[in-house]
């Protein structure tokens, strides 16, 4: 079975701390994602990554940052977290080369909800 | 722009009641498309995909999906809704072609299932 797992479920932190929230997958794939969640809106790209280093901005960077040292490990940052940062955060990955049909799904963790105090 | 349109926020049904969910996307190919369920406090499960052939698909848990290229739509079917359908259902895309990356998702359909 695929996983992707993220290293927390639930966490609370204080306003103003640097917050890292941590995701592994076991596939072997290029693609790493993460989304922020929020009642209404819907899933909203952060940042994802497509090979290790690699890193681009999604439709709400502002206030988070990334780090991709290896292909399995893909680390949202938040630098200096806020009350508006309270949400529910879902990491993702999914293959990029050689696409067929099989295997373009995104596979998902669990979801970390971060509550900011 | 590329976007994908789940008209219905919340639907409520009967147990034992079939089900149709909505989905239209606007995209500039045919894209892949997804169908993910979300029970509370979890993550995104895929319940079925179509990317090419029979444009009727099954998934899992008795779902189906039928992709209709004209109306731009794939709209997930269930005949007899059970209690444990209850979740947040979500519509997705992506582009055809290696190097695209991204997914588009809707903005989820709320289930709930009565007695």
């Amino acid at each position: 079975d695929v996983k992707v797992t993220q290293s927390s479920r639930y966490l609370v932190k204080r306003t103003g701390e640097k917050v890292f929230l941590e995701c592994v997958q076991d596939m072997d794939h290029e693609n790493m994602f993460w989304y922020r969640q929020d009642p209404g809106l819907g899933l909203r790209l952060i940042y994802f990554s497509y090979d290790v280093k690699m890193k681009e901005k999604g439709d709400i960077p502002e206030g988070y940052s990334v780090s991709r040292e290896k292909k399995e490990r893909f680390s949202l940052i938040l630098e200096s977290a806020s009350t508006n940062q309270t949400s529910m955060y879902l990491c993702a990955s999914s293959h990029e080369r050689l696409l067929t049909g099989e295997n373009t799904e995104a596979f998902f963790g669990q979801g970390t909800r971060l509550t900011v105090v | 722009a590329q976007s994908v349109t789940q008209p219905d926020i919340h639907i409520t049904v009967s147990e034992g009641a079939s089900l149709e969910l909505r989905c239209n996307y606007s995209y500039g190919a045919t894209p892949y498309l997804f169908w993910y369920v979300q029970s509370p406090g979890q993550g995104l499960q895929l319940l079925l995909k179509y990317f090419s052939g029979d444009t009727l698909v099954q998934g899992i848990k008795g779902f189906e999906a039928e992709f209709k290229r004209s109306q731009s739509s794939f709209n997930l079917r269930k005949p007899s809704v059970h209690w444990s359908d209850a979740a947040e259902y979500f519509c997705a895309v992506r582009h055809p072609t290696s190097g695209t990356y991204k997914y588009i998702f809707g903005t989820g359909t709320r289930l709930k299932v009565l007695a």
